[in-house]
């Protein structure tokens, strides 16, 4: 049982470039979200998604896109890297039925760099 | 806008010490959950309030949630080195009727037990 999986562990990327961060759940968790985590910050949410075609934004969602095709798998797609994307990205998920009480589940992380 | 604190954000113990991580928060919410962070790692889950007065204990932690204080606290007792690590206070964006798990979290209280 892997949980949630997050690929690629760490990137440099280049003012301007694109790239997508992928995230993918195999607890069946109807529920899934976006974070990014600056240094000795606490977590923001970017984006978060209640089931596959559902998707709705967080507190910092600008410069960012996600989709959500699937129950399994929730990218996360950066236009045009800024430095200030600079950040830790967790995505993370939960089951919920009728309410939020259960816990989320976090991924291992993806380390950005943009230069 | 929903703001969580966390107070102190340093805490350097000696073993075998207590002592009391607070969290505050700033709007009407029935929901907090408490996660640790090891450096370079992903969080884990450690408690979730529900209600009002709710307390949980599991070791050496145990976490309270005041709702009209809009106060939770994360005690440790008899401080072990293994409790280093970054603690973490997030609250859920939507108090009461149906939850989409958003949660704002504090800024963490980066904890150091010495012998």
């Amino acid at each position: 049982n892997a949980g949630v999986t997050q690929t690629p562990k760490f990137r440099i990327l280049k003012i301007g470039q694109s790239m997508t961060l992928q995230c993918t759940q195999d607890m069946n968790h109807n529920y899934m979200y976006w974070y990014r985590q600056d240094p000795g910050m606490g977590l923001k949410l970017i984006y978060y998604s209640v089931g596959a075609g559902i998707t709705d934004k967080g507190e910092v969602p600008n410069g960012y896109n996600v989709s959500r095709s699937t129950t399994e798998d929730f990218p996360l797609r950066l236009e045009l890297a800024a430095p200030s994307q600079t950040s830790v990205y967790f995505c993370a998920s939960s089951y919920t039925l009728g309410g939020g009480n259960q816990p989320q589940h976090f991924g291992d992380g993806t380390r950005l760099s943009i230069l | 806008e929903l703001k969580v604190e966390q107070n102190p954000l340093f805490l350097s113990m000696q073993e075998g010490k207590n002592y009391t991580i607070y969290c505050n928060y700033s709007t009407t919410s029935d929901r907090l959950y408490w996660y640790r962070q090891d450096p370079g790692k992903s969080l884990e889950s450690l408690f979730v309030l529900l209600s009002n007065g709710a307390v949980k204990q599991e070791g050496r932690l145990m976490a309270s949630l005041d709702t009209k204080a809009r106060l939770s606290t994360l005690h440790i007792t008899a401080a072990v080195h293994d409790l280093s690590a970054t603690y973490f206070c997030a609250v859920d964006q939507d108090a009461g009727g149906t939850s989409y798990g958003k949660l704002t979290f504090g800024q963490g209280t980066i904890l150091t037990v010495h012998p």
